[in-house]
């Protein structure tokens, strides 16, 4: 598969194991926040969602907190599969809603 | 259904040519949105087109340009090509981009991988 080359921090976790995945956003006027999983040689894929309005939300084997005083995201992978193996990213939303600001990204990666 | 196909896949230029990039969303969806990524900048926004229109752009140089036909298939052009211009050039899809948003039905294309000799 392709990769695009990304010099990312990386997470290293055993299989069956709970993985944190954690962002900082800038923006603190960002209401609206989304975590992305690319795997290698594909386009980014919606994992999750969550509103300001919220501090925790919860999907399959997912989990979203977000802690607006500090500005930070973290997603929580319960259980991590080898198929989790991917770069996430953290995304902050505009306000007008048309444009994504992505983070870094983190590169996971799950030893059998 | 089918996913956004984007076209080329691959493909290489050398400095000082232009490319054109294609990207034919999810049937039904009006807006489309185009980002690069590289190494170095990560992710970043370059413009979004809904019904024909440019409702938004990301801060890249003029070189790069954009638009959207009747049909929702869009393409983006760079122009004057530069060694920095090598990414992968991401296109997504959506309904509609605007409240409520739907970013769960945002889907992106697999890339449009642009090396510039």
């Amino acid at each position: 598969g392709e990769s695009v080359g990304l010099h990312l921090p990386t997470l290293s976790v055993q299989e069956g194991d709970n993985s944190i995945i954690n962002c900082a956003y800038s923006n603190s006027a960002s209401d609206y926040f989304i975590w992305y999983k690319q795997e290698s040689g594909k386009g980014p894929q919606f994992i999750i969602d969550i509103r300001s309005n919220m501090d925790k939300r919860q999907g399959q084997r997912v989990t979203v907190l977000l802690n607006k005083t500090v500005k930070h995201l973290s997603l929580q992978i319960a259980a991590t599969q080898p198929g989790d193996s991917a770069v996430y990213f953290c995304a902050e939303v505009n306000n007008a809603g048309n444009m994504l600001t992505f983070g870094g990204g983190t590169r996971l990666m799950v030893k059998p | 259904k089918a996913g956004v196909t984007q076209t080329p896949r691959y493909l290489i230029k050398t400095r000082g040519q232009q490319v054109t990039l294609s990207c034919s969303p999810i049937s039904g969806h009006r807006s489309v949105s185009w980002y690069q990524q590289t190494p170095g900048q990560g992710l970043q926004f370059l413009f979004e087109y809904f019904s024909e229109t440019q409702r938004n752009k990301g801060n890249f140089p003029g070189r790069f340009s954009g638009r959207q036909f009747s049909n929702s298939r869009s393409e983006m052009n760079v122009s004057t090509l530069e060694l920095g211009d090598s990414a992968l050039y991401l296109c997504a899809s959506s309904l509609e981009m605007r409240e409520p948003l739907m970013f769960g039905e945002l889907f992106f294309g697999e890339g449009s991988r642009l090396t510039v000799l």
